[in-house]
């Protein structure tokens, strides 16, 4: 597997505390993606990263922010969490030559 | 926005049977991956289609990508129950910035010994 982590693995947290997801990588990837994982709706892109500082906004954006200060870490920022995004958060890095996402561990976050 | 869709949302077999999985995108594509996610697992890269009509085989496992690059398909062969697990198709359109892909909801295999 890529050296690709996230932390925390678990996380309760309740209804308008700001929560923030952590993404590590070790490969010198240039893409990086979070995704949001429900039943019935696959993966959906929240954000992504195309190099340090630079970042977009992918399908399912509102009420997240990221960061990425280094090639190595991206950060997802949920300012004031709702219990609609209690969600499974994946973190996926691509390369420079192939499109091939490998994803890290999850993040299960439960908003109360 | 652009959509992709996946039937069967469930599919349970014998182990011995073949199973197959149908992706469809309400836009042409230029690429499409597929994923396979075990059980309380992350998704794990398959493979990848570029060209129309393309076929691509890996052991049990065939990949087809539509002459319209609209929709694509993935069949197993003889099911073992080590293939069980949900499996995403992922395109990418030449809209997108070309990294990023929309997934399908997915097909979640169970396979019965």
């Amino acid at each position: 597997d890529a050296g690709i982590t996230q932390s925390p693995r678990h996380k309760v947290t309740e209804t308008g505390t700001p929560v923030t997801l952590r993404c590590h990588q070790t490969e010198n990837h240039r893409y990086m993606y979070w995704y949001r994982q429900d039943p019935g709706h696959g993966l959906r892109l929240i954000h992504y990263s195309y190099g340090v500082k630079d970042t977009d906004k992918g399908e399912v954006s509102d009420g997240y922010s990221v960061s990425r200060s280094k090639t190595e870490d991206f950060l997802l920022t949920l300012e004031s969490a709702t219990s609609s995004q209690t969600s499974v958060y994946f973190c996926a890095i691509s390369g420079r030559y192939s499109n091939e996402q490998f994803f890290g561990p999850g993040t299960r976050l439960t908003v109360l | 926005g652009q959509q992709v869709m996946q039937i069967p949302q469930y599919q349970h077999v014998q182990e011995g049977e073949d199973f197959t999985t149908y992706c469809n995108s309400s836009t042409t594509l230029s690429n499409i991956q597929w994923y396979k996610q075990r059980p309380g697992g992350h998704p794990v890269f398959l493979i990848q289609l570029v060209k129309s009509g393309e076929v691509k085989k890996q052991k049990r496992l065939t990949f087809q990508f539509g002459e319209a690059k609209k929709n694509s398909s993935l069949h197993i062969t003889a099911t073992q129950t080590t293939d069980v697990g949900t499996y995403f198709c992922a395109g990418a359109t030449r809209d997108n910035y070309g990294q990023n892909f929309v997934f399908g909801p997915g097909t979640r295999l169970s396979v019965l010994p």
